[in-house]
């Protein structure tokens, strides 16, 4: 089935340690590829996005993802994260032919250990 | 700012009655709404687009009858459950795309509405 497949589910990291959280998708053709963010208690927030051109994107709070398209890859990284980091992560796919709905991955626990 | 509220935030109900939740973009113009249910450490599945003036578009499995949705105007849209049972408690998030701007841009989402049904 095409569906949007998040490798980690449960990540936990102390503090300065480096960060790459795997996200893959099944669908061919175009697609637009998003990561969300939600911490404890507050509603989603969009960290980057991808539509076309340079496939290293850079987000918020220092995150960025590579899209690599032989891999059907979006991998989300950050070179050192921070406590304030702790939340769950989703990788989201848009295929271009569709309506604008957003397919979400499982999601990733971030906890970040002081 | 593209801000979007959801209200109520949390509400508890007895099984079979009917909730409604309101889902407003709040400083801009939302051509289509979404309404996602998220289970307790479970992604967001989609349940329906919502199109203003237009019927809802139900994903497989959806029943339409039991989660009625309206969307009358472009920053209301409104996700009914009807006759709720137990196993309808959940979160409930709504997300909005812009007028103007094609929702493959990005959608902005709600804070969610915890639904408790005794």
């Amino acid at each position: 089935a095409q569906s949007v497949s998040q490798h980690n589910h449960h990540v936990i990291l102390s503090e300065a340690a480096s960060l790459e959280l795997g996200c893959n998708y099944s669908y061919g053709g175009t697609v637009n590829l998003f990561w969300y963010v939600q911490y404890p208690g507050q509603h989603l927030q969009l960290l980057l996005k991808y539509f076309s051109g340079d496939p290293l994107v850079k987000g918020i709070k220092g995150f960025e993802a590579e899209f690599i398209k032989s891999k059907f890859s979006f991998n989300l990284r950050k070179p050192s994260v921070q406590w304030s980091d702790t939340a769950e992560y989703f990788c989201a796919v848009i295929r271009s032919s569709n309506t604008g709905k957003l397919i979400f991955g499982q999601g990733t626990t971030l906890q970040v250990k002081p | 700012g593209a801000v979007v509220s959801q209200h109520p935030s949390w509400v508890i109900c007895k099984s079979g009655t009917s909730v409604k939740i309101e889902c407003r973009s709040l400083d801009f113009q939302a051509t289509t709404m979404f309404w996602y249910r998220q289970f307790p450490k479970q992604s967001l599945m989609l349940m329906a687009t919502s199109n203003e003036g237009s019927k809802a578009t139900y994903e497989q499995g959806v029943e339409k009858d039991k989660f009625l949705i309206n969307h009358a105007s472009l920053t209301l849209s409104t996700l009914t459950v009807t006759s709720a049972h137990p196993e309808d408690s959940s979160f409930y998030i709504c997300s909005a795309g812009k007028v103007g701007r094609s929702s493959y841009n990005e959608q902005f989402f709600g804070p969610g509405t915890r639904l408790t049904v005794l």
